[in-house]
C-alpha cells in the first residue's frame, strides 16, 4: 500500500509568515510522529500523536510551533511567525500503535522548508 | 537523557567491500531498542535494522549485522558487499523500551565508489 506522504514537498516563505505542512499516515497507522531535521541539530523529535491526541508535545521547540490530527489520520504542523532559525527539513512518521513497543517507524520523504 | 554519537562524519567504501559504521550512546535504562535507518538522497528514512538490547544475539538483516556490545553501549552496523544503492546517510537511534520517540545520532555519510 501507499506509504507515508507529505506535503509540500518543498517550501520556501519569508520570516514573518505562516507556514502549514502536512502529513498523511500510512492508512490503518494510529500513532503518527513529527521530527525536524536540521544541519546544526541533527534530527529532532517533536511531536508524537496517539489517534487525534498528543501525549507528548514536548518537542516543540517554541509556542509558534502547533501541531494537529484530525479524524485519526492527517496532522498539519503550523508554523507561526516564521523565522530562519526555522529552515529544516521536517519529517513525518507513522507506526500502528498496536501498544507493541517494537514498531517499527515509517518515514515519509520530508518537507524542506528555506525561510528567507 | 540519551545521547547517540556517530563518530564518522563521512566513509568511503569500493564495491562489494565490507564497511563497520560506528555508533556509541549513553544511557541509564537496562532495556531499550537501538536502530540503523538509512536516508538516500530522497530524504526518506528506511529502517534498516533493529535491536533489542535483553537479547544478546546480534541482529542480521541480509547484507547488513550489527555488533551489539552493551557493556560497551556500542553498537556498529556492518555492511557487507557493498552496493552502489548503499551510497546514503546512516543514523543510529535509541528509543527507550516503554518510549516512542527516536533519539538520533548525527549521521554518517556512506559513499560507496564503484
Amino acid at each position: 500500500g501507499a506509504g507515508v506522504s507529505q506535503s509540500p514537498s518543498n517550501k520556501v516563505t519569508e520570516k514573518g509568515k505562516d507556514v502549514e505542512l502536512r502529513c498523511d499516515p500510512i492508512s490503518g497507522h494510529t500513532a503518527l510522529y513529527w521530527y525536524r531535521q536540521s544541519l546544526g541539530q541533527g534530527l529532532e523529535f517533536l511531536i508524537y500523536f496517539q489517534g487525534n491526541s498528543a501525549p507528548d508535545k514536548s518537542g516543540l521547540p517554541s509556542d509558534r510551533f502547533s501541531a494537529e490530527r484530525t479524524g485519526g489520520s492527517v496532522s498539519t504542523l503550523t508554523i507561526q511567525r516564521t523565522q530562519q532559525e526555522d529552515s529544516a527539513v521536517y519529517l513525518c512518521a507513522s507506526s500502528l500503535g498496536s501498544g507493541s513497543l517494537q514498531e517499527t517507524q515509517y518515514f515519509g520523504p520530508g518537507t524542506r522548508l528555506l525561510v528567507l | 537523557a540519551q545521547t547517540v554519537t556517530q563518530s564518522q562524519p563521512e566513509m568511503s567504501v569500493q564495491e562489494a567491500e565490507t564497511v563497520t559504521l560506528s555508533c556509541t550512546y549513553d544511557t541509564s535504562e537496562n532495556n531499550y531498542y537501538l536502530f540503523w535507518y538509512k536516508q538516500p538522497p530522497s530524504r526518506q528514512m528506511i529502517l534498516v535494522i533493529r535491536q533489542e538490547a535483553y537479547k544478546q544475539q546480534n541482529a542480521t538483516e541480509n547484507r547488513f549485522s550489527v555488533n551489539f556490545q552493551k557493556a560497551a553501549k556500542s553498537f556498529s552496523l556492518k555492511i557487507s558487499d557493498s552496493q552502489l544503492g548503499d551510497t546514503a546517510m546512516y543514523f543510529c537511534a535509541f528509543m527507550k523500551i516503554d518510549g516512542y520517540a527516536l533519539n538520533f545520532g548525527k549521521g554518517t555519510s556512506l559513499l560507496v565508489t564503484p
